[in-house]
């Protein structure tokens, strides 16, 4: 059972447009969400997250936004930039108790950024 | 300060060697995590240590075995692993108090011949 799914396995956006990649989860009890890009052969890199008491969050050219009842959640970035070409992962974990931080995650989204 | 460092960043070995993966973060972060990531799929999670306790094991073979030496650094001990075990290994760390992030190091890439 997929309990997070990134259901794009790619985008393809032009430059300077927004990119919008997209996240749904099954499991109610998580109750924090990141994003993380990661290059080919290297480690994912931590991006933004947020909780779920918030609906949004921001942090430069990236926003998260939270859609609690529809168990969704958004990357935008704005603008975009060929640099940010690489595969994005939503991750989701539920805080305290035994579960130690457990991530779960998405299956990714390749994101291409054309010059 | 927010970097994990793994050594070595790749590593080539036999079926009947045995060998280790390193991983050191100074963050001060008490959970530490070691991750096996395939090409073309999220990482995998294989074990959390949490205050140098080993607090989830994902059913892993007995062939991989951790080791938190302090609460600076894990290990990751290779003993007759089999080709279908080469891939990114990734060690994770995560600090407490409602410092939900974990943070990555780059990896070994390993390959098992």
């Amino acid at each position: 059972d997929q309990q997070v799914k990134q259901n794009s396995p790619s985008l393809s956006v032009q430059e300077g447009r927004i990119s919008i990649l997209n996240c749904d989860y099954t499991n109610s009890m998580f109750d924090y969400f990141l994003w993380y890009k990661k290059y080919p052969a290297e480690g994912p890199t931590f991006l933004i997250s947020i909780s779920s008491i918030k609906d949004k969050n921001e942090d430069g050219r990236f926003t998260v936004f939270l859609n609690k009842s529809a168990k969704h959640l958004s990357l935008h970035i704005v603008p975009s930039q060929p640099g940010d070409s690489a595969v994005y992962f939503c991750a989701a974990f539920i805080a305290g108790g035994t579960s130690y931080g457990k991530l779960t995650f998405g299956q990714g989204t390749i994101l291409t950024v054309h010059p | 300060d927010t970097e994990v460092t793994q050594t070595p960043k790749h590593l080539v070995m036999g079926m009947t060697n045995k060998k280790s993966l390193k991983c050191e973060q100074h963050m001060g972060h008490r959970a530490m995590y070691w991750y096996k990531q395939k090409a073309k799929k999220p990482p995998e999670l294989m074990f959390v240590y949490s205050y140098e306790k080993l607090s989830i094991n994902e059913s892993v073979p007995s062939r991989f075995s951790p080791e938190c030496p302090n609460s600076s650094l894990l290990n990751l001990h290779l003993h007759a692993l089999q080709p279908e075990d080469s891939a990114l290994y990734l060690c994770a760390s995560k600090g407490s108090g409602g410092y939900n992030e974990q943070f990555f190091g780059p990896g070994t890439r390993l390959t098992v011949l």
